[in-house]
């Protein structure tokens, strides 16, 4: 089955600064890959996604790059803010498997003031 | 529009007991999936649910089942809860079955501890 793979664990960055974390899939059917934030007590909140089809998205602070080649995908936040503190999870899926999704392990990302 | 919602949002299990936990999709969806997360990892897939048919099942045993209603609301049963049970149960819905749109809304879970 797929295995996603996420780094880094924990990240900290300075206000105004940018954040990038990074994941690997291992099956090359996967053609969905979200991005979720998940804040204390709540559950996984879509921020973005991208589709095999597309090499990147953007959306404002926040953009995903799809490299399918390499099988890897990054999420890249730029001048991060203290309310951009959450965990973020990466995840992938593969067309015709009742869209499940496979999620990394997450990265508490900390925004310091 | 409403969210997903999901009850009870904490519960308290001894081993070997039964767990019913309950789902009410977002306005419009029509699929249902859901999804354990055990504390610091990411969410793992159980199964997933449309026009009250299982649609896809993750790596679980048989004691993990539920159903789907006309409403499209949902239940997850755990029979014979062991310790390794304890995780937030997460449920996510979204429009479309197995073809369909992929766009996952996810609820706040229900917390789950087994003593």
């Amino acid at each position: 089955g797929e295995n996603v793979e996420q780094h880094p664990s924990t990240l900290s960055v300075q206000e105004g600064d940018s954040a990038v974390i990074k994941c690997t899939y291992s099956d090359s059917a996967s053609n969905y890959f979200p991005w979720y934030k998940q804040e204390l007590g709540k559950g996984p909140q879509l921020i973005i996604d991208i589709r095999s089809n597309v090499g990147e998205k953007k959306d404002q602070r926040i953009a995903v790059t799809l490299n399918k080649t390499a099988k890897h995908f990054s999420l890249h936040i730029t001048e991060t803010q203290p309310e951009d503190s959450a965990v973020y999870f990466c995840a992938a899926s593969i067309k015709g498997s009742a869209r499940q999704l496979t999620f990394g392990s997450g990265t508490q990302l900390t925004v310091l003031p | 529009e409403t969210g997903v919602t999901q009850s009870p949002t904490h519960l308290i299990k001894t081993r070997g007991q039964q767990v019913t936990l309950r789902c009410s999709s977002q306005s419009g969806h029509n699929t249902v999936s859901w999804y354990q997360q055990a504390l610091g990892q990411g969410p793992q897939f159980i199964f997933q649910y449309y026009r009250e048919e299982e649609n896809g099942r993750g790596n679980f045993p048989p004691r993990f089942s539920g159903l789907q209603f006309p409403n499209y609301s949902s239940e997850l049963n755990v029979n014979a809860l062991e310790l390794d049970d304890s995780a937030l149960y997460l449920c996510a819905s979204s429009l479309g079955g197995s073809s369909g749109a992929n766009v996952l809304t996810f609820g706040a879970g229900s917390r789950l501890t087994v003593l």
